[in-house]
């Protein structure tokens, strides 16, 4: 069965500190995203990946970077977490291609409380 | 820019009747696909149905059905025989061609209660 896996399920941190959180999937999909869920505002696109070291900006870059060194890895960072980042944080992968019907495959999502 | 619109935070819909969900997108690239998803309470995000650009029919799916009305380019989501369990957040998004990736955006979401 597909699987994405995200690192942590609930995540406490501190104004300031640089968060990490890691998304891994075994589809061998080319594309992965990282959105942010807040109740009325649905999932914002924060960053997504159509390659290995490959990146594009979504609709909410700001205060956020990613990396994908590897495939099946798609990292967000959250350079100096502030309490507007406070939010359920959801990665999903697809496999490439212009006519692609494939939907999305979501992880289970972290929970992402910044005191 | 692209844009995905549920206007309906909330539905409401008696145990066996029909509902739609209402969904308009923006986009000016000719190739994109529309997807609708259920988030029940547990959390996890359930794919329920695609529609391409260049599909001549609409899309169905069990008791989904798709509205794909592409001059109003609306794609509304019709749920046939609602039963309990499709109590859940519903959301429309859209995937776009775009240089070197394919960019997929979400809506708001449509919360939908069926009663007994």
């Amino acid at each position: 069965d597909v699987k994405v896996t995200q690192s942590s399920r609930y995540l406490v941190k501190r104004t300031g500190e640089k968060v990490f959180l890691e998304c891994v999937q075994d589809m061998d999909h080319e594309n992965m995203f990282w959105y942010r869920q807040d109740p009325g505002l649905g999932l914002r696109l924060i960053y997504f990946s159509y390659d290995v070291k490959m990146k594009e900006k979504g609709d909410i870059p700001e205060g956020y970077s990613v990396s994908r060194e590897k495939k099946e890895r798609f990292s967000l960072i959250l350079e100096s977490a502030s309490t507007n980042q406070t939010s359920m944080y959801l990665c999903a992968s697809n496999p490439a291609g212009a006519d692609s019907n494939q939907p999305q495959h979501f992880g289970d999502g972290t929970r992402l409380s910044i005191l | 820019a692209q844009k995905i619109t549920q206007t309906q935070p909330g539905m409401f819909v008696q145990e066996k009747e029909a509902v739609t969900l209402d969904c308009t997108y923006d986009t000016s690239d000719p190739s994109y696909g529309l997807f609708w998803y259920k988030q029940p309470s547990s959390g996890e995000m359930i794919f329920l149905i695609y529609q391409g650009s260049y599909d001549q029919q609409n899309a169905t799916e069990g008791r989904y059905s798709l509205n794909f009305q592409k001059a109003r380019k609306s794609a509304n989501l019709v749920i046939s025989a609602s039963q309990l369990g499709d109590s859940a957040m519903y959301f429309c998004a859209m995937r776009e061609g775009h240089t070197g990736g394919f960019k997929t955006i979400f809506g708001a979401g449509t919360r939908l209660f069926v009663k007994a």
